[in-house]
């Protein structure tokens, strides 16, 4: 069982250049995040996806696009990278249901560390 | 608006006890989860309390006051492997942002020897 996995762990970019960072979960949640994390500023969310087909703006989506063609896998796009991308990126799964069960709990990947240069 | 506030670093001997501190002021409330981050990892499960008390956890104990918008997190017996980054979550209650957590920027905990 591999939970979350993140791919690709480490990148460097060019300014203008464009990429897609993969994750995958193995455990059927419904609900996926992609967070940044920066120096001082904790995980902010980018965009979240609450089902198969669903997207929607997380606190910082400006410069991403995410898609959910299948409910194991949330794409994160950055279609002209920029240095202020520059961070590590975190994709997080979980159950939908359960408030107040503990099922709502957050599994995260490993990360991914951008650069742009 | 949206706040969740911890201590940037906190210091302690191995063996001994911490408290680490959040307070919290979000538009809704639906839990409140500790993640454990080592260095260069991903974010690791700790504790979630919904309700008021203590939620007990082997050497981790997590405290929730909803009225004071408060939570602790309890770590005794202190490893050097404890040495790591605690981060405050809350999950958003409000209808239209039930599915959001919000993070506080994590209390980087040191243990020496």
């Amino acid at each position: 069982n591999a939970g979350v996995t993140q791919t690709p762990k480490f990148r460097v970019l060019k300014t203008g250049q464009s990429m897609t960072l993969l994750c995958a979960q193995d455990m059927n949640h419904e609900y996926m995040y992609w967070y940044r994390q920066d120096p001082g500023m904790g995980l902010r969310l980018i965009h979240y996806s609450v089902g198969e087909g669903t997207t929607a703006k997380g606190e910082v989506p400006d410069g991403y696009n995410v898609s959910r063609l299948k409910k194991q896998n949330f794409l994160l796009g950055l279609e002209s990278a920029a240095p202020s991308q520059t961070s590590v990126y975190f994709c997080a799964s979980s159950y939908s249901s359960g408030v107040g069960t503990g099922k709502n709990i957050q599994y995260f990947g490993a990360g991914t560390r951008l650069s742009v240069l | 608006g949206q706040n969740i506030d911890q201590p940037t670093e906190m210091t302690a001997t191995e063996g001994a006890i911490v408290q680490i501190n959040c307070t919290y002021q979000t538009s809704g409330f639906n839990g409140l989860f500790w993640y454990q981050q080592h260095a260069g990892e991903a974010p690791t499960f700790l504790s979630y309390n919904v309700l008021d008390g203590l939620e007990e956890k082997g050497r981790f104990s997590s405290f929730l006051s909803r009225s004071k918008g408060y939570s602790y997190l309890l770590l005794k017996e202190l490893q050097m492997k404890d040495s790591a980054s605690y981060l405050c979550a809350v999950r958003d209650g409000t209808t239209s942002g039930t599915y959001k957590y919000i993070f506080g920027t994590g209390t980087r905990l040191k243990v020496l020897a």
